[in-house]
Formats: C-alpha cells, sequence, structure tokens
C-alpha cells in the first residue's frame, strides 16, 4: 500500500540549512514533491523529482532521493524566517496514475 | 493566468444545512481534484475528474458529499446534509493532462457549528 511519514516538526536558526525528510513505501513511486503551505493558504508546489533521478537542486532547495532506501529529503540553503511552513511530502505511484498521497506534513519553525 | 480559484474562502454553517463549495481550474487543466485537510487525517483525496468525468471517487466519505463537473472551467463540491465532522479546509487542484505539476487553491474553510 501507499504511506508517506514524514517528521511533524523541525526548528532551525536563521542562515543554517534546513533538512526536511520523508520515507514512503511504495517502490512504483514515479514523481515525489514537496509542497509548501503557509498559515491559511494553500499548498504552493517547491519542487518533484522523477524516480530515476538522484538529486535536483533549484537555487536554495536541494532534492535528494534515495530510491533503495524509498527516502525523500529536502534541503534549505540559508534558512529565513519566511521558510517557516508547513512542507508536505507527496507521491505518485503508478504509470498514468494523477493521484497524490501526501504526508502530515512537517512544520517548519525558523527561529531569528 | 490567475490559478485555481474557490469559493467561498470561509463558511459557517449550521448542522443540518447543505453547503456548495465552488471551484475554477486553470485554463486549459483537464485535469481537477477535490481534497479534504484536518489536523487528524491530514490531507485526503475526495474525487477527481478528467475532462468533466468523475474517475476515482473512493475517497468521497459517504453519500452526503457529492461533487459535479458541469463544464471544464467549473466543478461544486457539495454536502448535504452538514455534520460538524465534515468541518475541514477543502482544496481544489488541478493539473494539465501532459504535466507532471498539480496546482492547489487556496482553500475553503468550512466550520459546521
Amino acid at each position: 500500500g501507499e504511506d508517506v511519514e514524514q517528521s511533524l516538526f523541525l526548528s532551525v536558526r536563521e542562515g543554517d540549512s534546513s533538512v526536511i525528510n520523508c520515507t514512503y513505501t511504495d517502490s512504483s513511486s514515479t514523481y515525489l514533491y514537496w509542497y509548501k503551505q503557509e498559515p491559511g493558504a494553500g499548498l504552493q508546489l517547491l519542487t518533484y523529482i522523477f524516480s530515476n533521478m538522484d538529486m535536483k537542486q533549484d537555487q536554495r532547495l536541494t532534492v535528494l532521493l534515495n530510491k533503495k532506501d524509498k527516502h525523500l529529503s529536502l534541503r534549505i540553503a540559508d534558512t529565513q524566517t519566511g521558510d517557516s511552513a508547513i512542507y508536505f511530502c507527496a507521491e505518485i505511484t503508478g504509470a498514468g496514475s494523477y493521484q497524490l498521497t501526501f504526508g502530515k506534513g512537517t512544520k517548519l519553525s525558523v527561529i531569528p | 493566468d490567475a490559478g485555481v480559484i474557490q469559493s467561498p474562502r470561509h463558511e459557517v454553517t449550521e448542522m443540518g444545512q447543505e453547503v456548495t463549495l465552488r471551484c475554477k481550474p486553470i485554463s486549459g487543466h483537464d485535469y481537477l481534484f477535490w481534497y479534504r485537510q484536518t489536523m487528524m487525517r491530514g490531507l485526503e483525496l475526495l474525487i477527481y475528474f478528467n475532462n468533466n468525468v468523475p474517475i476515482d471517487d473512493s475517497g468521497m466519505p459517504e453519500d452526503r458529499f457529492s461533487a459535479k463537473m458541469p463544464n471544464a472551467s467549473f466543478s461544486t463540491l457539495k454536502i448535504q446534509p452538514s455534520e460538524p465532522r465534515d468541518s475541514a479546509v477543502y482544496f481544489c487542484a488541478s493539473r494539465a493532462g501532459g504535466g507532471n505539476e498539480q496546482f492547489f487553491g487556496p482553500g475553503t474553510r468550512l466550520t459546521v457549528l
């Protein structure tokens, strides 16, 4: 079955790097996503990675994928107070599937 | 593009009343999704449409919930009768058929008293 797990909370100091981790159970995952949700807002797509990639970098964001361990991480370099939000990991499984399965989200708190 | 548009943003109603949530997907997107977000259960997919046709409604909690998509630019999610346990944030999202990205609306916060 499909299950996506994330730790619930992470606290970092402004300027440090943040690493948010996610594990998933379905080895047939094709795409894995990171979304950001600020208070009272919808989900904003940050980045995604195809399952045949190990890493993807986009400005301050680095996504690492370990397919063997079914582990996905999001690293935010030089974390700012504006990065405080809930970060959701999500997967799509199976060719032709359009259904996203989300983790419960990790609340990132940035300490000034 | 204005993104996915949802209305109302907030809805407070009394138990037993009918509630209708509305969504306008991004123009040209042929997939539309309805999600519900609660503290206990996180984000759950309720139903999704492709070219206005419901494809999978297995996430719809019970018969009190119904969703329609009469045309490519409009969808509704209706709860009748509403119950306090339906209180949640309901998100609509859309996606282009050939794309990999699903875009979310701002959500409707529903409170059923």
